[in-house]
This record gives C-alpha cells, sequence and structure tokens, in this order.
C-alpha cells in the first residue's frame, strides 16, 4: 500500500534531550513538509523540501533540524533548543510542488510530549 | 500579511446541513483548500477550488469568491462520522499553504 507513515506515534522525552521524528513515504512525491499542530491553532510550518539534499526553514524552524538524503526519508530532529515541544506533528508529501494543483497528503502523526 | 478566519465550533443535527464559512485576507492566491481531520489523526484532503464558484463532491461541496475573501464548506445529509475539525488552509503566493485554526463540527442524533 502507498502511503506516509510516521513513527512512533507517542513520544516521551525528557527536558534537554535531542529526539528523531521518522516520516517515510512510499508515493514518489518529490516534497515533504513537517508542520506542527498546537490546540487551537492552525498548523505551522516547520521545514519543507522539495528535492533530496535540499530543504528550507518554514515559519517555525527555530530549535528544529531536518535532513533530506533520500527521496523517500525526512526525518525531523526536536533538539533541546526547541522550547516548548510538546505538540502533534505532521509529515506530508506532495508530487508537484510550486503548483496551484499541488495537494498534501499527511502521514498519522508524531504526539510528543516533554516531561 | 495574510489571515483565515473560521468558526472555532459548530454544532448540527444528524441528517440536516450545515455550512463552515472560511473568510481569508492576502497579498496572492493560488488556492484554497478544505481537509477534514478527525481527533488525534491525520488531516485527509477534501477539496481545492482555485476559480469562482461551487465544486460539488458527493455530500461534501466547496465554494469560492475570490472578491469576497470567501469560502465555504457545504456538508448535506450529515452523518455522525461528519463530526471532526474541518480546516481551511490558503495557498500563497510561494505556494506555501497558510492553514486557519479549523472548525470543529459536532453532530447531534
Amino acid at each position: 500500500d502507498g502511503g506516509i507513515t510516521q513513527s512512533p506515534k507517542y513520544l516521551f522525552r525528557k527536558e534537554g534531550q535531542n529526539v528523531t521524528l521518522s516520516c517515510e513515504q512510499n508515493l514518489n512525491h518529490d516534497a515533504m513538509y513537517w508542520y506542527r499542530q498546537d490546540p487551537g491553532q492552525g498548523l505551522r510550518l516547520i521545514y519543507y523540501s522539495q528535492i533530496v539534499n535540499d530543504f528550507q526553514k518554514g515559519d517555525i524552524a527555530e530549535g528544529y533540524s531536518v535532513s533530506r538524503e533520500k527521496k523517500e526519508s525526512f526525518p525531523l530532529t526536536v533538539t533541546s533548543a526547541q522550547k516548548n515541544p510538546t505538540a502533534f506533528y505532521l509529515c506530508a508529501s506532495s508530487i508537484h510542488p510550486g503548483q496551484g494543483t499541488d495537494t498534501q497528503y499527511f502521514g498519522p502523526g508524531t504526539r510528543l510530549t516533554v516531561l | 500579511g495574510q489571515n483565515i478566519d473560521q468558526p472555532t465550533e459548530m454544532t448540527a443535527t444528524e441528517g440536516a446541513i450545515v455550512q463552515i464559512n472560511c473568510t481569508y485576507q492576502t497579498s496572492g492566491f493560488n488556492g484554497l483548500f478544505w481537509y477534514q481531520q478527525h481527533a488525534g489523526e491525520a488531516p485527509t484532503f477534501l477539496s481545492y477550488n482555485v476559480l469562482d464558484g461551487l465544486e460539488e463532491k458527493g455530500r461534501f461541496s466547496s465554494f469560492l469568491s475570490r472578491s469576497k475573501g470567501y469560502s465555504y464548506l457545504l456538508l448535506k445529509e450529515l452523518q455522525m462520522k461528519d463530526s471532526a475539525s474541518y480546516l481551511c488552509a490558503l495557498l500563497d503566493s510561494n505556494y506555501q499553504l497558510i492553514w486557519g485554526a479549523g472548525t470543529k463540527l459536532i453532530i447531534k442524533p
């Protein structure tokens, strides 16, 4: 089955620790995205990548890092520099970045809680 | 700047019709998306409008008026499984999605 997978579904982290969230897609999509969702707010873009070995900062990149070494994979690291990391993290992919009809498809999300 | 507004919460009755509004302000526009998101799950794509008018897709329809900065999602013959949040997202001049906070729709029997 084609789709986007994120793991783990729930993640607990102690303050001061870095943690990496996994995102894999087998849709052969060029673009991948990371969003953060907090209660009562819209999705906010953390990082995005339109092609392998290239990525761009979104609106709230501080305290996060990414890599795009393979087309299928776009892991997100939440570093200890992120002041308020507890949130629901969503990964998405799309086939035609930069076109109006480009639709983003989402993975199931990872809920990160910092203790 | 860019701004998107949606009602925070709406309540409707099973079998009825509900209209969820979305108003926006933007300097650049490349389309408007509606997504459905059940609690704790991923958003799923419902519709995309770039031209004015109504797009119908089964029980769901989406309308756009670019001159008024206004869109709505119309849900007919409501079912209990339609209880979810509905997210409006604007595709800006840089082809980035700007998201509204979402409208939580509660369906009562």
